[in-house]
């Protein structure tokens, strides 16, 4: 089975400012990880996934998660906020393979303020 | 290519109404899923299916019924809907490619049920 635990539903920077979005998972088997984006009125939009290549990985619009097995986590960090990342920001897991169930954690939503 | 095609939009019900809510996907997935978000709780998933053919439950099955009616498409059913359904519901679907294993959302139907 899998869970995901976001630590802290919401989270406020400066413009320019560290972000850093905590992320635990659990799993029964080598874990998928993935964080996803929602903007207001949307659907959700991939930022990075792993699958047991790297453990840093880098996505789009300049965010990277690291995965540490030993400390089951995989948080989400971006060196310096801008206001276009305020929106709500979703991690999940799934065992390996695209067949399994995918499961969310609850969110953070960030705010971003000048 | 659309992607993944959810509709209704918004529907409004009355507690006891029955609907299904309709899911297609053009990218040859073979996994669907079902998902309600609620503030605070995240994405929680209803139902999956990992090819044509299966469905399983997931974490917040009750009230819900599901079809797989081909590959493409996924549909979510509510026999007598009640308040506590109301929520704003994805659908998603994925590839069983390893390497490949991100979720792909529909824009969501925002369901209310009074």
């Amino acid at each position: 089975a899998q869970s995901v635990t976001q630590l802290g539903s919401h989270v406020s920077v400066s413009e320019g400012a560290l972000v850093l979005l905590r992320c635990n998972y659990s799993s029964s088997v080598p874990p998928y990880l993935f964080w996803y984006v929602q903007y207001p009125n949307q659907g959700l939009q991939l930022l990075l996934k792993y699958t047991s290549a790297a453990t840093l990985v880098k996505g789009i619009n300049g965010f990277e998660a690291e995965f540490k097995k030993s400390e089951t986590s995989f948080h989400l960090t971006k060196p310096s906020a801008h206001m276009s990342d305020a929106a709500e920001y979703f991690c999940a897991v799934s065992g390996p393979g695209g067949y399994n169930k995918l499961i969310f954690g609850a969110g953070t939503r960030l705010a971003v303020h000048p | 290519n659309a992607g993944v095609t959810q509709t209704p939009k918004f529907q409004v019900l009355k507690t006891g109404q029955s609907m299904t809510l309709q899911c297609a996907q053009d990218m040859n997935h073979n996994s669907m899923y079902w998902y309600r978000q609620d503030p605070g709780m995240g994405l929680r998933l209803i139902y999956y299916s990992a090819s044509e053919g299966t469905t399983d439950k997931g974490e917040v099955p009750n009230g819900y019924n599901v079809s797989r009616l081909n590959k493409r498409e996924f549909s979510l059913r509510l026999e007598s809907a009640a308040p506590s359904q109301t929520s704003v519901y994805f659908c998603a679907s994925r590839t069983i490619r390893p390497r490949d294993p991100e979720a792909f959302f529909g824009q969501g139907t925002r369901l209310t049920v009074v």
